[in-house]
């Protein structure tokens, strides 16, 4: 079965400090890995997408790295943000019987900023 | 429409009630999804639509879930006879993609639905 786990699962973290969020993923036949964001009562917003050949990739003050031999991840968070108290999902996709791509959702790190 | 946009986004219902909940993606968008996000867990896929097919619904938990896209673009997704453990956050999300991969996915805000 496809699974994704994510760790840690909360996070606490000072104003303006770094932190890094791992993502472990059984998947298969891989297409790609996301990062996405979802603040509390919203939907999931994309941050990154990166696919097989893909080993990192930045989007403002988040980097994601992926290792497609080891079947990790990881998002990192520079100089943190009160804004960027949210829940992180990782997300891999793989292409279905269907035709489509199946997304297979991480169940988030929770991460909380403080001033 | 500038977003995809989810109603109700609360919705309360007695056990054994039917629901529907609507969706209207991106203008011009192909795509479409529907997940189910239990409280504290990730979204899970439930069906997808290219155009007006459903192409895929093995992830319809029972026959009492039922959606449909009948002109390509607004979507229903109804539930019938609902029960507690229906109670989740449905979360619709759109993509412009054409070929049947996922694309960039754009979600909702979700209808959060209370089963009591």
């Amino acid at each position: 079965k496809n699974q994704v786990e994510q760790s840690p699962q909360s996070l606490i973290i000072l104003e303006g400090k770094n932190c890094t969020l791992q993502c472990n993923y059984t998947v298969s036949p891989f297409s790609n890995l996301r990062w996405y964001k979802q603040d509390t009562g919203r939907g999931p917003v994309s941050l990154t997408i990166m696919t097989f050949s893909e080993n990192t990739k930045s989007n403002g003050r988040y980097t994601a790295t992926l290792d497609a031999d080891t079947k990790q991840s990881s998002l990192h968070i520079t100089a943190s943000q009160l804004s960027d108290s949210a829940s992180y999902i990782c997300v891999v996709s793989a292409y279905s019987n269907f035709g489509n791509e199946k997304l297979t959702f991480g169940t988030g790190t929770r991460l909380t900023i403080i001033p | 429409g500038a977003g995809v946009s989810q109603s109700p986004r609360y919705k309360v219902a007695k056990r054994g009630q039917d629901v529907a909940l609507r969706c209207d993606p991106i203008s011009g968008h192909v795509s479409l999804f529907w997940y189910q996000q239990a409280l504290g867990q990730g979204p899970e896929f439930l069906t997808y639509f290219q155009n007006e097919a459903q192409l895929d619904k093995s992830g319809l938990p029972s026959d009492r879930f039922f959606a449909e896209r009948p002109e390509g673009s607004v979507s229903t997704l109804k539930i019938q006879r609902t029960q507690q453990e229906d109670s989740a956050v449905y979360l619709c999300a759109s993509s412009s993609s054409t070929s049947g991969t996922t694309g960039e996915l754009f979600f909702g805000e979700g209808s959060r639905l209370t089963v009591l």
